[in-house]
């Protein structure tokens, strides 16, 4: 079963705008990552953070995580074509269960150039 | 510093056959994990493996096992093929006690 819930299931924007990105998830966790995903090959560790954080930056991403509503929002600044991809949120669990993931559905994103 | 690299890339099996997918794992990992991920959904982890033993496992059948080798690279093997394992394996290293995985590319298996 996975535990996140991502929303929107698919995103379609035009080159410059802005990205955004949920995700829910069921129990507690000790980090939430996200990946990114082009066309169904393996995916690429963009970010993670920690359940003591509520904010983190890496370049154009910006990732939020609220432990009190169990969710968290990825915002990709200014976008680009290249950006076009699936991304997907996965939770580590509180209880080290060998660093084992659990990943969302993923949101769709393309970038109209 | 190489990355996680999966042999083979495709792989096309007739039902109730065996298939073994091969993994290598990132220099410096010692923990290595396997993921289905069927099209249009998330991975779905399937087990981990840290210091040859299996470290966790997901709601897998016993028909899914695995290796992991003492240079840390490992293999999936899935024996009595079903039509529902038709999905892309990805395998993941990282170093136990540091987050954050690194994925290969995948093997899609498509089971005919």
């Amino acid at each position: 079963s996975q535990q996140g819930e991502e929303d929107p299931q698919a995103l379609s924007i035009q080159e410059g705008e802005n990205a955004t990105m949920n995700c829910s998830y069921k129990t507690s966790i000790n980090n939430l990552q996200w990946y990114r995903q082009n066309s169904g090959r393996g995916l690429v560790h963009l970010i993670l953070i920690r359940s003591n954080e509520r904010e983190k930056h890496s370049g154009r991403l910006r990732v939020t995580l609220d432990t009190s509503k169990k969710s968290s929002s990825l915002l990709i600044t200014a976008s680009r074509a290249a950006d076009t991809a699936s991304y997907f949120c996965a939770t580590a669990p509180m209880v080290d269960a060998g660093n084992k993931l659990t990943f969302g559905g993923g949101t769709r994103v393309l970038v109209k150039p | 510093e190489t990355g996680v690299t999966q042999s083979p890339t495709h792989l096309i099996k007739t039902r109730g056959q065996q298939v073994t997918l091969r993994c290598s794992s990132q220099s410096g990992h010692n923990t290595v994990s396997w993921y289905q991920q069927a099209l249009g959904q998330g991975p779905q982890f399937i087990f981990q493996y840290y210091r040859e033993e299996e470290n966790g496992r997901g709601n897998f059948p016993p028909r899914f096992s695995g290796l992991q080798f003492p240079n840390y690279s490992s293999e999936l093997n899935v024996n009595a093929l079903e039509l529902d394992d038709s999905a892309l394996y990805l395998c993941a290293s990282s170093s136990r006690g540091i987050y954050g995985y690194t994925f290969g590319s995948g093997t899609r298996l498509t089971v005919v």
